[in-house]
C-alpha cells in the first residue's frame, strides 16, 4: 500500500475560522510533510516532521500550525487565514529524511478562504 | 544555489507522438534528480529518479531520462504517447546540504491531441 490519504478533499472556510487539514499513512514512514500549491505554480515545502518531531518549519505564517499526534497522522491547523492562503495543500511521506528516498503525495486538499 | 529550469511551460504533442521534456539543473555535486506527474486535481507522484550509476533511467508508465553532466540535463522521455499522459510534469533536485527538502521547476504542462 502506497497510498497517502488527505481530509476533506475540498474545505470552504473564512477568515475568522478555525479548521484542520488531515494526513494519514500506513506506509510505516517516519518522515511527513506539509506543502502549499498555488495554481499553476510548483508546490512549496512548509513543514517537515521527521519521527514525529518537527524538523524544518520554512518561515511559515503562525497562523498554519502542524501536528503530528502519532507516525501514521499528520494535522495542519489553520486559525485566521486571509485571501491569499488559497491553494491546494498536499501531504506527503517518505521512508526517511534520506535525500535518495522517494516522496509519495496525496491527492490534496483544496481551500478557499473567504 | 541548487536551482531546476524547465525551459517549457506548454507541450502539445499528438497521441502515438515521441515526447521530450526538457530540465536543466544547477548543482555544485552529483546531483539527486526527480520527474513527477500531477493530473489535474492530483497530487504527485514519482516518475523516476536519479542519483547515481546508469545515466539513463527507466521509471514508470514507460517513461524513461537521461542524465547528461556536460549539458545539466535530465530530460523526460516518453517513445508514444498516450492520451492519459496529459498531465503537469515537474522537475525537482534534491539539494546539496538538506536530506528534507527537495526543489521543483516550474513545471511543464503537456497537452495531447487526438
Amino acid at each position: 500500500d502506497t497510498e497517502v490519504t488527505q481530509t476533506p478533499k475540498h474545505l470552504v472556510m473564512g477568515m475568522t475560522n478555525k479548521k484542520s487539514l488531515k494526513c494519514e499513512q500506513h506506509m510505516g514512514h517516519r518522515a511527513m510533510y506539509w506543502y502549499k500549491q498555488k495554481a499553476k505554480k510548483p508546490p512549496e515545502l512548509m513543514f517537515v516532521y521527521s519521527y514525529e518531531k518537527l524538523s524544518i518549519n520554512e518561515s511559515v505564517p503562525s497562523r498554519f500550525s502542524p501536528e503530528c499526534p502519532n507516525s501514521s497522522l499528520l494535522n495542519l491547523h489553520l486559525h485566521a487565514l486571509q485571501p491569499e492562503d488559497s491553494a491546494l495543500y498536499l501531504c506527503a511521506s517518505s521512508r526517511g529524511l534520506i535525500k535518495e528516498e522517494t516522496q509519495y503525495f496525496g491527492p490534496g486538499t483544496r481551500l478557499l478562504v473567504l | 544555489a541548487q536551482s531546476v529550469t524547465q525551459p517549457d511551460i506548454h507541450i502539445t504533442v499528438s497521441e502515438g507522438a515521441s515526447l521530450e521534456l526538457r530540465c536543466n539543473y544547477s548543482y555544485g555535486a552529483t546531483p539527486y534528480l526527480f520527474w513527477y506527474v500531477q493530473s489535474p486535481g492530483q497530487g504527485l507522484q514519482l516518475l523516476l529518479k536519479y542519483f547515481s550509476g546508469d545515466t539513463l533511467v527507466q521509471g514508470i508508465k514507460g517513461f524513461e531520462a537521461e542524465f547528461k553532466r556536460s549539458q545539466s540535463s535530465f530530460n523526460l522521455r516518453k517513445p508514444s504517447v498516450h492520451w492519459s499522459d496529459a498531465a503537469e510534469y515537474f522537475c525537482a533536485v534534491g539539494l546539496l546540504n538538506r536530506d528534507d527538502k527537495i526543489i521543483f521547476g516550474k513545471g511543464t504542462r503537456l497537452h495531447i491531441l487526438p
